[in-house]
């Protein structure tokens, strides 16, 4: 089945105490992007990726930290979580974005408490 | 990238079509309006995409206006499994960045 797995599906953590959350597909896409969601604030983009080696940055992506070593898997890294970052997580990947029309597959999400 | 605008919720009645609206009055020519989805804390779920013509799915009919600001998604026979946020959002051809919003908040009553 195509899907995108993130885990741990839950955490809760103290401040300052690394975490990754990963991210794999299987559906050979390109392109792979970290949204994180609030109350009240819809989804915010925070990093994203064209392809193997190549991220970018969003639009919140302070505190955080990404990698795409390999083209299935697009870790989040939290090297210092703040209380701030507490919130649900979305990982979402699809084909190449410059190919004009894409669809995005999401991610079942994580959810994050930093206490 | 274009910006959104929706109305924050709305209601309707099951076996009614739902429409839903959403503004997009900057637009350019080569972005695409896409809707998507999402039920309680799920992930977004594609429903359809369109660029100039209006556009039919199993799911959903998307309606865009001839001069492209605005969009309607039309659910033809709306469920009580459709209760959801749904989400507008507009992409250019070769832009990177989604922007979601805040979306809709559809209400489906029995």
């Amino acid at each position: 089945e195509a899907q995108v797995t993130q885990n741990p599906r839950y955490l809760i953590t103290v401040t300052g105490k690394k975490l990754t959350v990963t991210c794999s597909q299987n559906m050979n896409h390109e392109y792979m992007s970290w949204y994180r969601q609030d109350p009240g604030l819809g989804l915010r983009q925070i990093y994203y990726s064209m392809n193997v080696e190549v991220t970018d940055k969003g639009d919140v992506p302070e505190g955080y930290k990404v990698s795409r070593k390999e083209k299935r898997n697009f870790p989040l890294i939290l090297e210092s979580p703040s209380p701030n970052q507490t919130s649900l997580y979305f990982c979402a990947s699809s084909g190449r974005m410059s190919s004009g029309a894409n669809v995005l597959t999401f991610g079942a999400g994580s959810r994050l408490t930093v206490l | 990238d274009a910006k959104t605008t929706q109305p924050p919720s709305m209601d309707c009645a099951e076996g009614r079509a739902a429409n839903l609206p959403c503004n997009h009055s900057t637009i350019s020519g080569n972005e695409y309006v896409y809707w998507y989805r999402q039920i309680h804390s799920q992930g977004p779920q594609y429903i359809i995409h369109g660029l100039k013509n209006n556009e039919t799915n199993e799911m959903a009919s998307l309606i865009i206006t001839e001069d492209r600001k605005s969009s309607t998604l039309i659910l033809p026979h709306a469920t009580l499994r459709d209760t959801a946020v749904y989400y507008c959002i507009v992409r250019g051809y070769n832009t990177d960045k989604l922007i979601f919003g805040t979306g809709t908040r559809l209400q489906v009553f029995p």
